[in-house]
């Protein structure tokens, strides 16, 4: 059981450059989310899903996409790299969806620190 | 949108010291959460309180749901070295896109010179 995994690890991109961040997680997790945590402000929700097939916008959506297209996956891409996009990003899921009296844990990735020049 | 105020935003420890940090917010939440991260890691969870005036426990760590539904504290208590990292509160609604975490801003725990 492998959890929630990240990939890349570290990436450097230029200016205007676009790539797509990995998330799995093996949990059969329907809610799965994408943070960005930059130094002194904690985690912004960029994108979340309750389900496959099912996006919804966050916090700090723009300059991102997501699709949902199994449970297991949830690929964030950033279209045309910006400086302003220099973060960690952050994948999580859980079973909780949102719906339940009791939080049912979201499981947080090791991070993907990104660097776009 | 909602918002969270954490204080302090960093503080040193002695080992053996008992540490304090609390979570504020503008508007109500029916869940409150703490989260530690350490270097190079995602955040883990540490508590969940889900009614107000609740007082939960675990090991050293011990937090309260505040009355007013706006606030929640965590206190660790006799610190050790392995304590060092960010704590991170979270509030959560439930129903739809209310499911979703806002975090605090962090408390960055280190270790006094």
């Amino acid at each position: 059981n492998a959890g929630v995994t990240q990939t890349p690890k570290f990436q450097v991109l230029k200016t205007g450059q676009s790539m797509t961040l990995q998330c799995a997680q093996d949990m059969n997790h329907e809610y799965m989310s994408w943070y960005r945590q930059d130094p002194g402000m904690g985690l912004r929700l960029i994108h979340y899903s309750v389900g496959a097939g099912i996006t919804d916008q966050g916090e700090v959506p723009n300059g991102y996409n997501v699709s949902r297209s199994t449970t297991e996956d949830f690929p964030l891409r950033l279209l045309s790299a910006a400086p302003s996009q220099t973060s960690v990003y952050f994948c999580a899921s859980s079973s909780d969806r949102g719906y339940s009296l009791y939080y049912n844990e979201q499981f947080f990735g090791p991070g993907t620190r990104l660097t776009v020049l | 949108g909602q918002q969270l105020n954490q204080s302090p935003q960093s503080m040193f420890i002695q080992e053996g010291e008992d540490v304090s940090m609390n979570c504020t917010s503008s508007s109500i939440f029916n869940t409150w959460l703490w989260y530690k991260q350490d270097p190079g890691e995602g955040p883990v969870l540490l508590i969940a309180l889900y009614k107000a005036g609740e007082l939960t426990s675990n090991g050293r760590l011990t937090a309260q749901f505040g009355i007013t539904r706006k606030d929640s504290f965590l206190n660790i208590s006799a610190s050790i070295p392995s304590d060092v990292g960010i704590y991170f509160c979270a509030g959560k609604n439930y129903g739809g896109s209310q499911g979703n975490l806002i975090f605090g801003k962090g408390t960055k725990l280190s270790v006094k010179p």
